[in-house]
């Protein structure tokens, strides 16, 4: 699977706009980008995905590099709610599994929203 | 709005013996996974499901581990003789069709071994 990196913790305001990082230098043509998050002590939650474009939907937005070796979630009003370990992962849709591809997590951003 | 359910929140047992976590996942799904997550560490995916087989398991799926779709609406995950190190929150997924579509989580069920 190709690798993702991303920066191990950020902090936010409140009400202020986030923007979290991923470089995937080494993602394929067929690669999907996914974001997925955990709420503490919950089950990793679906956020938004995307191939080329970038991609809006009513969680957050995901903003492809033209190169697409990086992309960026972003949250635009943070809350509360949103403080969560944030996961980018590269699914390959053309894997030997095919339709069946796993996730593979990484680490992840840990994100703390404060007032 | 549709979730997937797992049974029991919270499994306690001693080790060497046998345990089942139950799964249901979202009813038009046809993918359906177990990941586990050790205190503190990274979601590990071990094995999915689809069209009542496997198709693919990691290198943590061993001979100790099984996984079945008893009926039309469970899928379960037993583990025969369960050690120490298998105590983490285990995770059930379900997605309906396709690779580049989401998986949904349930809650999980916390498995201690004692």
């Amino acid at each position: 699977d190709a690798k993702t990196t991303q920066p191990n913790s950020m902090e936010s305001n409140e009400e202020e706009p986030v923007h979290l990082p991923c470089n995937h230098s080494t993602i394929s043509g067929t690669d999907y980008i996914h974001w997925y998050r955990q709420l503490p002590s919950q089950g990793p939650e679906y956020v938004i995905h995307g191939l080329t474009s970038n991609v809006n939907n009513r969680m957050a937005s995901l903003a492809i590099a033209e190169d697409r070796k990086s992309s960026t979630l972003i949250l635009h009003r943070a809350t509360l709610r949103d403080a969560a370990v944030y996961y980018c992962i590269l699914r390959d849709v053309i894997s030997p599994t095919g339709t069946a591809s796993k996730l593979t997590f990484g680490t992840g951003t840990r994100l703390q929203v404060t007032l | 709005e549709p979730e997937v359910t797992q049974t029991p929140s919270h499994q306690v047992t001693q080790m060497g013996q046998e345990v089942i976590l139950r799964c249901v996942p979202i009813s038009n799904h046809l993918y359906f996974y177990w990941y586990r997550q050790i205190l503190g560490q990274k979601v590990e995916f071990l094995v999915s499901f689809y069209n009542n087989e496997i198709s693919e398991k990691s290198e943590i799926f061993d001979d100790q581990f099984s996984v079945e779709r008893p009926d039309g609406s469970n899928f379960t995950l037993k583990i025969r003789s369960t050690k120490l190190e298998d105590s983490a929150m285990y995770f059930c997924a379900s997605m309906r069709v396709r690779a580049y579509n989401e998986q949904f989580f349930g809650p999980g069920t916390r498995l201690t071994v004692l």
